[in-house]
């Protein structure tokens, strides 16, 4: 069974940085691309970018470019999605997604939730 | 970016009958490799996104078989043939063809 799990909340102060994990089990972590997804507060869903575990190779989307780092550890089977200079809009779910290159399955973690507040 | 519109927004239905949910893509979602990445995902209140349909009309493992999907080039359907209490969430279409992924709007299943 594929399982994503992510790690906890987070309450950041504007301007800093947050670092979330996504430890997989159940498959090949080096077979699948890890996505992160952003989802702010009864908003709809925003891809934040992916990075395929096999050669670390990334893919950001233009929004995030700059200020969003997604890495991956194959050591552990751990994805890890960084964002700096955080700012109140930043507040969301954030979720880490894989998928096969044959977009046959999309297993989702349950979520960390980001609460950026002075 | 490919765009994604979802039509409804809000879908207020009855228990028992038949829902459907449109996505319209900004441009073609055919693949290259001749396969067209387009999934509907439902996310129940309070629960991270899950995979109803990849390729269109490919049924994900475990999903009833009262969820149906089809189209085509830029026009794609999700249909529920009779709705059930537990479909209550919200709905997306999401495009895996050309990087970024998008998703649509999201489309709100509600019992009336």
């Amino acid at each position: 069974e594929v399982q994503l799990v992510q790690s906890g909340a987070e309450v950041k102060k504007p301007g800093a940085t947050v670092k979330i994990s996504c430890k997989v089990s159940g498959y090949t972590f080096t077979d699948y691309y890890m996505h992160w997804v952003q989802q702010a507060p009864g908003k709809g869903l925003e891809w934040m970018g992916l990075v395929d575990p096999e050669d670390g190779e990334t893919i950001y989307a233009e929004k995030f470019q700059g200020r969003v780092t997604i890495t991956a550890d194959t050591s552990t089977d751990t994805a890890y999605m960084e964002l700096s200079s955080l700012r109140s809009e930043d507040t969301a779910v954030y979720y880490c997604a894989t998928d096969p290159p044959s977009r046959s399955r999309y297993d989702w973690g349950q979520g960390t939730l980001v609460t950026v507040s002075s | 970016d490919i765009v994604m519109t979802q039509t409804p927004l809000s879908s207020p239905v009855t228990l028992g009958q038949p829902a459907s949910i449109s996505c319209r893509s900004s441009q073609s979602l055919v693949h290259s490799d001749g396969n067209t990445y387009l999934s509907w995902l439902q996310q129940r209140p309070g629960q991270p996104p899950r995979l109803l349909i990849y390729k269109i009309s490919n049924r994900f493992s475990g999903v009833p078989d009262r969820f149906s999907g089809s189209g085509a080039g830029t026009d794609f359907t999700l249909k529920i043939s009779r709705v059930e209490a537990e479909d209550v969430g919200v709905y997306y279409c999401t495009q895996a063809t050309q990087f970024p992924n998008t998703f649509g709007q999201g489309t709100k299943l509600e019992i009336k």
